[in-house]
């Protein structure tokens, strides 16, 4: 079984539309994160999630926002698509990290998102 | 503002040679650093990581050299294989602030020479 799950793998979609991502983990970790890679392939954080809390919002457009229904699911819905959104956006799920210690994240296999 | 830095795009190496990655960062608050590595069409998986209190772990035919007074860090792949043909992402964060987010290089494409 896939521990870091994402669905769909490719989404092609007019500007101005609505899409959701979903992400799924069966690792029982308790935070998870949502990174993009744009044309560059410069991975960046965009949010993580601990405990149905957002602990981390880097500066992005609030047209992007994470949704969690429960610990193992962490899905990302897009308002409003532009082109520069097209990138691949990747999950990522770790335990949360003490002070002192980093936890290790997992990644799904991407989202590979075109903005027409 | 990239944080961290991976100058080379690619690297080719025979088969049986060492693979030797670099990586800089700029941020002198990061104190643990990572190696992540992606096969095309799959999510980055961790290599190895090193903390900021050490300058050098080894795992298998895999090594991670860390320079803090340079702001450098190294992957030494020895012997290097055919498999070992990926993206190499290099990654750091600021453990002792309790954050857990990555900061990512733009990666090194390695190829291994049969």
């Amino acid at each position: 079984d896939t521990a870091v799950s994402q669905t769909p793998k490719y989404l092609v979609t007019q500007m101005g539309n609505d899409k959701s991502i979903k992400c799924e983990q069966n690792l029982g970790h308790d935070t998870m994160y949502w990174y993009k890679q744009d044309s560059k392939k410069f991975l960046k954080i965009m949010f993580s999630y601990n405990n149905k809390e957002l602990i981390i919002n880097e500066t992005v457009p609030n047209r992007f926002s994470p949704k969690s229904p429960d610990k193992a699911h962490l899905n990302l819905h897009i308002n409003s698509l532009e082109l520069g959104d097209s990138a691949v956006y990747f999950c990522a799920s770790s335990h949360r990290g003490l002070a002192g210690g980093q936890e290790t994240q997992y990644f799904g296999p991407g989202t590979r998102l075109l903005v027409l | 503002d990239q944080q961290v830095k991976q100058n080379s795009p690619s690297l080719s190496v025979q088969e049986g040679r060492i693979s030797i990655l670099n990586c800089d960062y700029t941020n002198s608050m990061f104190d643990y650093f990572l190696w992540y590595k992606k096969y095309p069409a799959e999510g980055p998986t961790f290599l190895i990581s090193i903390s900021s209190i050490k300058d050098k772990n080894e795992d298998g035919r895999f090594t991670v050299f860390l320079n803090k007074s340079a702001k450098h860090l190294s992957l030494h792949i020895v012997p290097s294989q055919p498999g070992d043909s990926a993206v190499y992402f290099c990654a750091a964060s600021r453990v002792k602030t309790g954050a857990n987010n990555l900061f990512f290089g733009t990666g090194t494409r390695l190829t291994v020479i049969p």
